[in-house]
């Protein structure tokens, strides 16, 4: 395992709530990601960090929101929760691609997220 | 809960057969390629990677090949075992992005034994 650690792993909430999953490594990298998975997509962007306090949006952001405060712990905020954010989420984390390395990513267990 | 696996292409093997997942990648600025295996439950795991300026590349077991002019992208694993079932992603370097991946939508891999 690449010493990130997601929680909660599992969550059921409704329609309206606010919800925060952490995302927590011991590995010390700069970048880090959220990704949703969801039959039929595959796993989509929500954002990313390449910082402290540095983030950006990815394919999905819209509902969401993140933070960084500090190089270990990367936040998830569904300010609203809506069923159709109901997913499974994945925290990712990773080093740029350059001469010796492809940017692999490596993923947390992943956190189930229900919207009732 | 619903399973990742479920709509997905699937391709169905015996034990101790090669079995072989295709890809079609769809950024020809992508210059490297990565292939991860995802079980039931758990996050992607990185299997394999590739350049854009190779053809091929082998690791214990995986063999991943690369074809730039019909932009394909396939993963082949020799002598397939129980423990390779798994749903297998391809992703790209978006567009050649050096920290972001645009993942394909997967094949579910069963093993038969």
């Amino acid at each position: 395992d690449a010493g990130i650690t997601q929680s909660p792993r599992h969550k059921v909430t409704e329609t309206g709530t606010p919800v925060t999953l952490r995302c927590h490594q011991t590995e010390n990298h700069r970048y880090m990601y959220w990704y949703r998975q969801d039959p039929g997509h595959g796993l989509r962007l929500i954002h990313y960090s390449y910082g402290v306090k540095d983030t950006d949006k990815g394919e999905v952001s819209d509902g969401y929101s993140v933070s960084r405060s500090k190089t270990e712990d990367f936040l998830l905020t569904l300010e609203s929760a809506t069923s159709s954010q109901t997913s499974v989420y994945f925290c990712a984390i990773g080093f740029p691609a350059g001469k010796t390395n492809t940017g692999e990513l490596f993923f947390g267990e992943g956190s189930r997220l229900t919207v009732l | 809960g619903e399973s990742v696996g479920l709509h997905l292409p699937t391709l169905s093997v015996q034990e101790g057969d090669n079995s072989i997942i295709n890809c079609a990648y769809s950024n020809s600025a992508s210059d490297y390629f990565i292939w991860y295996k995802q079980e039931s439950g758990k996050g992607p795991q990185f299997i394999i990677d590739i350049r854009s300026n190779m053809d091929k590349r082998q690791g214990q077991r995986v063999t991943v090949l690369l074809n730039k002019t019909v932009k394909h992208l396939s993963l082949q694993i020799a002598a397939t075992q129980p423990g390779d079932s798994a749903v297998y992603f391809c992703a790209e370097n978006s567009g050649g992005s050096n920290y972001k991946l645009t993942f394909g939508k997967g094949t579910l891999l069963t093993v038969n034994p």
